[in-house]
């Protein structure tokens, strides 16, 4: 039971073009999303979320989006650059009294051009 | 200065032997958690502490027991090590549980474990 998806498991984009990655939920009670980015042999380092009552969070270079009709969220980075190439996880939560836990999708690896 | 440690960041171990991998935040986070990343790359969580209370436990075998000897600390021993429990584990903290919905949780750098 896959409740966040990432359905492109990779994704190639140029330096300084922009990179979008797409990550879908199926859960309704989720009410806060999050990105993580992970280099090779390193944990998991939080980047950006948003909570359900907005659409749009910006930090920097990072935009995530929410479109909670479709049940649709996703990363925007630009200018895209070589240090971005990670994989990229989405992650959402649903409230739960305390005992709240983050469901990771499995992942899009993101490699950025010279 | 790490803010999350886990070690050892490699453990290669034969079926049916018990092992331990220990974590340490130096953070001052409340909550700790344990997550496991399969060969299918799923992030999927194991165990949660609140201040040395657990609070989640996802029908995980009961060979696995997290222990909280305070909240800084939260080792994961696994007993009768199975081929399917080949994974990377993660140790992650947060100042509280709610709190990592919205701030995100810090993660450690991993373990590997291999059982042959």
């Amino acid at each position: 039971d896959q409740q966040v998806k990432q359905n492109s498991p990779s994704l190639s984009v140029q330096e300084g073009r922009i990179s979008i990655l797409n990550c879908d939920y199926t859960n309704s009670m989720f009410d806060y999303f999050l990105w993580y980015k992970k280099y090779p042999a390193e944990g998991p380092t939080f980047l950006i979320s948003i909570s359900s009552i907005k659409d749009k969070n910006e930090d920097g270079r990072f935009t995530v989006f929410l479109n909670k009709s479709a049940k649709h969220l996703s990363l925007h980075i630009v200018p895209s650059q070589p240090g971005d190439s990670a994989v990229y996880f989405c992650a959402a939560s649903a409230p739960n009294f305390g005992n709240e836990k983050l469901t990771f999708g499995t992942g899009t690896r993101l490699t950025i051009i010279p | 200065d790490t803010a999350v440690s886990q070690t050892p960041k490699y453990l290669v171990t034969q079926m049916g032997n018990d092992k331990s991998i220990k974590c340490e935040q130096n953070l001052g986070h409340d909550t700790m958690y344990w997550y496991k990343q399969d060969s299918k790359k799923f992030l999927k969580i194991m165990f949660s502490y609140n201040n040395k209370e657990l609070i989640i436990n996802e029908t995980v075998p009961n060979r696995f027991s997290p222990k909280s000897p305070d909240k800084a600390h939260l080792n994961l021993h696994i007993n009768s090590l199975e081929l399917g429990d080949s994974a990377v584990y993660f140790c992650a903290s947060s100042q509280e549980p709610g709190t990592g919905r919205d701030y995100g949780y810090t993660f450690g750098s991993g373990t590997r474990l291999t059982v042959v």
